[in-house]
């Protein structure tokens, strides 16, 4: 069965500081990694990884995937009360199943 | 244009009504998708459509019955739900086989 796992489960902390959230995974016929970021209604994506070791950075965040390890961190630099939000990751399957798998999500609020 | 919206934003309805939602795209993507979201829960894929045509169940009551008429049109047919069906339901779309989906904004059901 596929599993998906985010730590930690809730986070706070204060503008300005920098958080780390992570997900592991194990799932089949792995195709790529999302995250999306949920405020109170859809999520948004944030970024898809494909290959291994690579960071993708938009603004103050980035995210990088270890394939091998199974695991992808998501960091916030210079947080903002703008980024209190769900973030989530999610793995995408190929193959006849194609779909993602979404994690329990981080909670994160970052206090002014 | 990269929005998809659904309608309605909120929905009450008894056990024996039937009611539907919405969900509309005009991104050109063929593959459509239903969620559904409890409170502090991720997203729980309910049905896939490419191509127009249902790939996807994911044992889903017959109580929901999802509809594909056009490329850019998916419904989600309600009727003789239960209150455990209170929920936000979410509809996605993306390009078929692709990991990305853009999330509409949900409709928040209750059923009393």
């Amino acid at each position: 069965e596929d599993k998906v796992v985010q730590s930690p489960l809730s986070l706070v902390v204060h503008e300005g500081d920098t958080v780390t959230l992570n997900c592991s995974y194990e799932v089949t016929n792995f195709r790529s990694l999302l995250w999306y970021k949920q405020e109170k209604k859809a999520p948004t994506f944030l970024f898809m990884l494909t290959s291994s070791g690579i960071e993708k950075k938009s603004g103050r965040l980035s995210s990088i995937l270890d394939k091998k390890e199974l695991f992808s961190i998501l960091n916030i630099t210079a947080t903002q009360t703008g980024d209190s939000a769900v973030y989530l990751c999610a793995p995408f399957s190929s193959g006849s199943a194609r779909q993602l798998t979404f994690g329990s999500g981080t909670q994160l609020t970052v206090l002014p | 244009d990269t929005e998809v919206t659904q309608t309605p934003k909120h929905l009450v309805m008894g056990m024996t009504n039937k009611k539907s939602l919405k969900c509309e795209q005009h991104m050109g993507h063929r593959a459509m998708y239903w969620y559904k979201q409890k409170a502090k829960k991720p997203p729980e894929l309910m049905f896939v459509y490419s191509y127009e045509k249902l790939s996807i169940n994911e044992s889903v009551p017959s109580r929901f019955s999802p509809e594909c008429p056009n490329s850019s049109l998916l419904n989600l047919h309600l009727h003789a739900l239960q209150p455990e069906d209170s929920a936000l339901y979410l509809c996605a779309s993306s390009q078929v086989g692709a990991g990305e989906q853009y999330f509409g904004p949900g409709t928040r059901l209750t059923v009393t």
